[in-house]
């Protein structure tokens, strides 16, 4: 157990319609990412938050948005969903990521997309 | 930019032999090199870490890698495998101020016995 927990563990839903996935990092770590892992994509990272602002973005979907709140957990906002969205959505948390880059990431268990 | 390539999509081992999974990088910079495993329908767990200290690096459930700066390579080992071993194994890759981790495709492991 990583200590990152996430919620749900499986979403179904159809085309068009909004998700919002959830995720408590470890106790005391400040950053959180967010990750996709599809079939075709394989793991990309998506968005980083440190204390509850953005930190770096990466191969992130206007349609999808994600925010830190002040206790820390963070959600992840997908939008206008489509069939190439379905895919393992991962949280992570690290004590820190500022200038980091050698900090371990530890992972939650995922939430699963179904898009229909 | 950076990334990493991971040969071999699918590695078959027999119980008790040596288990090698091949990871190379691409990176402009000094790089910071992780090895994950993932089990099934579980997240990823660190198995060991590069971060400059010691170029051989020893890790969880007696897995190690050695970083070759000059092979730009880090590839996992393990002398002897388990049959608990059968997972998803990814390299990854982060720079220095970057936090952001760029996964290979990963290499599923199975071990036969």
């Amino acid at each position: 157990d990583s200590g990152v927990t996430q919620t749900p563990k499986h979403l179904i839903t159809a085309t068009g319609q909004r998700v919002t996935l959830r995720c408590s990092p470890r106790s005391g770590d400040l950053s959180v990412y967010w990750y996709q892992q599809s079939l075709d994509q394989g793991l990309q990272f998506l968005i980083q938050y440190y204390n509850g602002e953005e930190r770096a973005k990466g191969n992130i979907l206007e349609r999808f948005s994600a925010q830190q709140f002040p206790d820390l957990h963070s959600e992840l906002n997908l939008s206008s969903l489509e069939l190439g969205d379905s895919a393992l959505y991962f949280c992570a948390s690290s004590v820190g990521g500022l200038a980091g880059g050698s900090e371990t990431q530890y992972f939650g268990p995922g939430t699963r997309l179904l898009v229909l | 930019a950076q990334s990493v390539t991971q040969l071999g999509s699918h590695v078959s081992v027999s119980e008790g032999a040596l288990v090698l999974l091949r990871c190379n990088y691409s990176s402009s910079v000094p790089p910071y090199l992780f090895w994950y495993v993932q089990y099934p329908n579980q997240g990823l767990q660190l198995l060991l870490k590069y971060t400059s200290a010691a170029t051989l690096v020893k890790g969880i459930n007696g897995f190690e890698a050695e970083f070759k700066k000059s092979e730009t390579s880090f590839h996992l080992t393990k002398p002897s495998a388990h049959m608990s071993d059968a997972a998803e194994y990814f390299c990854a890759v982060s720079a220095s101020g970057r936090n952001k981790l760029i996964f290979g495709t990963g290499t599923l492991l199975a071990v036969q016995p």
